[in-house]
């Protein structure tokens, strides 16, 4: 994998629903990992980083894992409510200076 | 409330008309970067700043300017628009540029160049 990768582009659950997204990049020379949440209109604000292979992180409803080695991270949000629709971005490091970011995953969540 | 300003939030302008979006943190970082946003693409890097009187060039830096001259302010220059930069640009913030630091971003600028 030479990009940041996202995948699903978009998806649609309804609410209640658990739902997870995934995102790929190069594992060598890893330095940090990124997830932001964007919302139309709004500024993207950060939700985790992550540096550890095995790293897990939760906000709330969200959690985030990291695996350096094989060069993917996963965001899950449990329970969807319409208010998490939005664009997720990750953004991946290999170095201490320069982020490299995914086109995103864009959730809407059906009342 | 500690925040990333941008202005103007929307700018329609024509080719070859100069024009400059402002960015101004309160969070006495050291970092400051440009970015642009373009449909199935991620943001790009255009400039970033670690400090005063110190940028580099991201990804996408040709015609573009920055400076920074005050560490709270960091505009970015399109001295000869044209319709390729049409692109919703965001101004980012972090304390001290090591990518293990969240970003601050500012609420956009919606740039079309006719």
């Amino acid at each position: 994998i030479l990009n940041v990768e996202q995948s699903p582009q978009s998806l649609h659950v309804q609410e209640g629903d658990s739902t997870n997204f995934t995102c790929s990049f190069p594992s060598s020379n890893f330095y940090a990992l990124h997830w932001y949440r964007w919302e139309t209109a709004k500024s993207p604000e950060a939700l985790f980083v992550m540096t550890l292979n095995g790293d897990e992180k939760k906000k709330g409803r969200i959690s985030a894992t990291l695996n350096t080695k094989e060069g993917y991270s996963y965001l899950y949000i449990k329970g969807s409510q319409p208010e998490d629709s939005a664009t997720y971005l990750c953004a991946r490091s290999g170095s201490a200076r320069q982020l490299t970011f995914g086109s995103g995953t864009q959730l809407t969540v059906l009342p | 409330e500690a925040q990333v300003t941008q202005n103007p939030r929307y700018l329609i302008t024509v080719t070859g008309k100069k024009l400059t979006v402002t960015c101004s943190q309160n969070m006495n970082h050291e970092y400051m970067s440009w970015y642009r946003q373009d449909p199935g693409l991620g943001l790009r890097q255009i400039y970033y700043s670690m400090n005063v009187e110190v940028t580099d060039k991201g990804d996408v830096p040709e015609g573009y300017k920055v400076s920074r001259k005050e560490k709270r302010n960091f505009p970015l220059i399109l001295e000869s628009p044209s319709p390729n930069q049409t692109s919703l640009y965001f101004c980012a913030s972090s304390l001290s540029g090591t990518t293990n630091e969240k970003l601050f971003f500012g609420s956009g600028t919606q740039l079309s160049v006719l």
